[in-house]
């Protein structure tokens, strides 16, 4: 079935330092994907997203990464922040479509100062 | 702008009982969709409103859980006869897909239900 996995549950990196954050797909046909930014008792909050017809995408301090042929996704934090510990997912879903987002079980990023 | 709401922020409950989760999505978005997510848990999808249909319900896991949005903008999921297993936060996200071509999902804050 449909599944979007994180290859690392936990990553722990020191301030200043550049983060990844990795996850894995396994619906060939998905055309849109995202990363959201969980905070303790907070909803998702949305940080980048990317369609298939792209392989890298940047915002402020953060860059995704697509690769189609291994089905591999991965999000690329400059400088990581204390601010930027939480819990990252990456979902998989369709652009045009719409319609519901698959998530992965997360990766909890520590940042130590 | 507000982003999306939801009420109550955190609900407790008893086994059996009804309840009810409201949610108040960003002023304009069509879509509107709700998700459940388990401690340690990524969300899990449970019903995708376009308008005021449901263009997707295949997430609910059985018929004890129903949504409604009869007017395109608040949406309320109810649960009926709780039971524990129901316990978890329940996510509220909405859309403009239609007038920004992407499927960029705004989450609310959750309400956290607790069934005892």
């Amino acid at each position: 079935g449909e599944s979007v996995g994180l290859h690392l549950p936990t990553l722990s990196v020191q301030e200043g330092d550049n983060s990844i954050i990795n996850c894995a797909y396994s619906n060939s046909a998905s055309d849109y994907f995202i990363w959201y930014k969980q905070e303790s008792g907070k909803g998702p909050q949305f940080i980048i997203d990317i369609r298939s017809n792209m392989d890298k995408r940047q915002g402020q301090r953060v860059t995704v990464l697509l690769n189609k042929t291994v089905k591999h996704l991965s999000l690329q934090i400059a400088a990581t922040q204390p601010g930027d510990s939480a819990v990252y997912f990456c979902a998989e879903g369709g652009y045009n479509q719409g319609g519901k987002l698959i998530f992965g079980q997360g990766t909890e990023l520590s940042v130590k100062p | 702008g507000a982003g999306v709401s939801q009420t109550p922020s955190n609900k407790v409950t008893e086994k059996g009982k009804y309840v009810e989760l409201r949610c108040d999505p960003i002023s304009g978005h069509t879509a509107l969709y709700w998700y459940r997510q388990s401690l340690g848990q990524g969300p899990e999808f449970l019903i995708y409103f376009q308008g005021t249909g449901a263009a997707d319900d295949s997430g609910l896991p059985n018929d004890r859980f129903f949504a409604v949005r009869p007017e395109g903008s608040v949406s309320t999921l109810k649960i009926q006869r709780t039971e524990r297993g129901d316990s978890a936060v329940y996510l509220c996200a909405s859309s403009s897909r239609l007038t920004s071509g992407r499927n960029e999902q705004f989450f609310g804050p959750g309400t956290r239900l607790t069934v005892l």
